[in-house]
């Protein structure tokens, strides 16, 4: 099974709301957490991390979540925009000693966002 | 801003042909990766690089894969003798230290014939 999963494959929201994309992990080793954004034929595009150390995360419009208890991240997007369209992928790091700080990827969430 | 480029964007080869898919990642960056991405699926890790020889690499990295520094600026994966399934995006990245952020190109886009 996939070490690194999205609840929702897919979520449509309007413009201006505010929108949640979640993540499970299954790496209670995993230290180090990035979301990023991949448009349409291009690259993923890193957005915010967040360390194991603490559990939330805030950058310009974007908060992330970390739950340990349960193995969860989420994605907060304030305010979304048309250009907030995206495929959203998590990925879970083991940066310790002996961690291979190799990014494992969930499968993504398409954020559609509806003018 | 600095950015990793990849060339080319799209490349269409024959089962058996042998590719090369170039990358140029940033200037000041010390480690770096390759990925693929087949349609509709996850982002699968291929092979680390660091100081001129492979740090990591994953089960899909057999002996047909390799990668190579051939100069100051270019970072390349070679695939010798191409498959139906490693029709893929191959992402490159790169990263400045051991425990920073990667940074992505845009893709190739391989397609196998």
């Amino acid at each position: 099974g996939e070490s690194v999963g999205l609840h929702l494959p897919t979520l449509s929201v309007q413009e201006g709301d505010n929108s949640i994309i979640n993540c499970a992990y299954s790496n209670s080793a995993s230290d180090y957490f990035i979301w990023y954004k991949q448009e349409s034929g291009k690259g993923p595009q890193f957005i915010i991390d967040i360390r194991s150390n603490m559990d939330k995360r805030q950058g310009q419009r974007v908060t992330v979540l970390l739950n340990k208890t349960v193995k969860h991240l989420s994605l907060q997007i304030a305010a979304t925009q048309p250009g907030d369209s995206a495929v959203y992928f998590c990925a879970e790091i083991l940066s310790s000693s002996g961690g291979s700080y190799i990014p494992t990827f969930g499968r993504g969430t398409s954020l559609i966002v509806h003018p | 801003e600095p950015e990793v480029t990849q060339t080319p964007s799209h490349q269409v080869t024959q089962m058996g042909q042998e590719v090369i898919l170039r990358c140029v990642p940033i200037s000041n960056h010390l480690y770096f990766y390759w990925y693929r991405q087949i349609l509709g699926q996850k982002v699968e890790f291929l092979v680390s690089f660091y100081n001129n020889e492979i740090s990591e690499k994953s089960e899909i990295f057999d002996d047909q894969f390799s990668v190579e520094r051939p100069d100051g600026s270019n970072f390349t994966l070679k695939i010798r003798s191409t498959k139906l399934e490693d029709s893929a995006m191959y992402f490159c990245a790169s990263m400045v230290e051991g425990r920073g952020t990667q940074y992505f190109g845009p893709g190739t886009r391989l397609l196998v014939l």
